[in-house]
């Protein structure tokens, strides 16, 4: 298995501002998946993230938004940049091993 | 695009009833998983299951492929098993289409 850890737990933050999200498995992965979750509703994928290269995005989510970092095989970071209402929610990292995907706690954020 | 629809949205048991759950997949299926989501917000993968039967525990999974269906089997329900239960389809390299979820109550 792996674990995967997520910092902070939850943030608030103002409108306009940026922040990060980090990301750390305890094992090294090949690709980090980041997901949002609104409130009562069902998980979205964002984008797809592999060591050495530039993550790639669904559609509805941009680079310009939601710039990803993966520098390493265990760590990636999540920037949410001009942060507004809207994205208040709660943003998951997910990887893969073996047959199973696997969670951080996840990190709520609410934008004010 | 590809959908997943999970049913039902909700659902109240008693203690020690069973809950069959349902999704269904609008495209032909690669893989799929059953996760439970807990009302924290963690998830953990109860089943990988791209066909067939799996068994744990209380919980067991059924995929027919051809179908284009995966079911979810909660037997004596316990209250510890409160929370939304998710199933997703991989798309391909491991990227999940979610559906929205069952909310179950479990009540003593």
């Amino acid at each position: 298995s792996v674990l995967l850890y997520q910092k902070p737990n939850r943030d608030i933050c103002q409108s306009g501002t940026s922040l990060k999200i980090q990301c750390v498995a305890d094992s090294q992965v090949v690709s980090m998946f980041w997901y949002q979750q609104f409130q009562e509703q069902s998980l979205m994928l964002m984008a797809t993230a592999n060591e050495g290269s530039e993550a790639t995005y669904e559609s509805g989510f941009t680079k310009d938004k939601f710039p990803i970092s993966r520098p390493n095989l265990t760590f990636s970071t999540l920037t949410v940049n001009n942060a507004r209402p809207g994205d208040s929610s709660i943003y998951f990292c997910s990887s893969q091993f073996q047959d199973t995907q696997y969670f951080g706690p996840g990190t709520r954020l609410l934008v004010l | 695009g590809q959908q997943v629809q999970q049913s039902p949205a909700s659902l109240v048991l008693q203690e020690g009833e069973n809950a069959e759950l349902q999704c269904n997949f609008s495209t032909s299926l690669n893989s799929m998983q059953w996760f439970y989501q807990r009302p924290g917000g963690s998830l953990v993968s109860l089943f990988y299951n791209p066909s067939g039967t799996k068994q744990s525990g209380r919980l067991t999974s059924t995929t027919v492929i051809k179908e284009r269906r995966s079911s979810l089997h909660i037997s004596s329900s316990q209250t510890t098993d409160s929370g939304t239960y998710l199933c997703a389809m991989d798309t391909g390299n491991y990227k999940y289409v979610f559906g929205a979820g069952t909310r179950l109550k479990v009540i003593a």
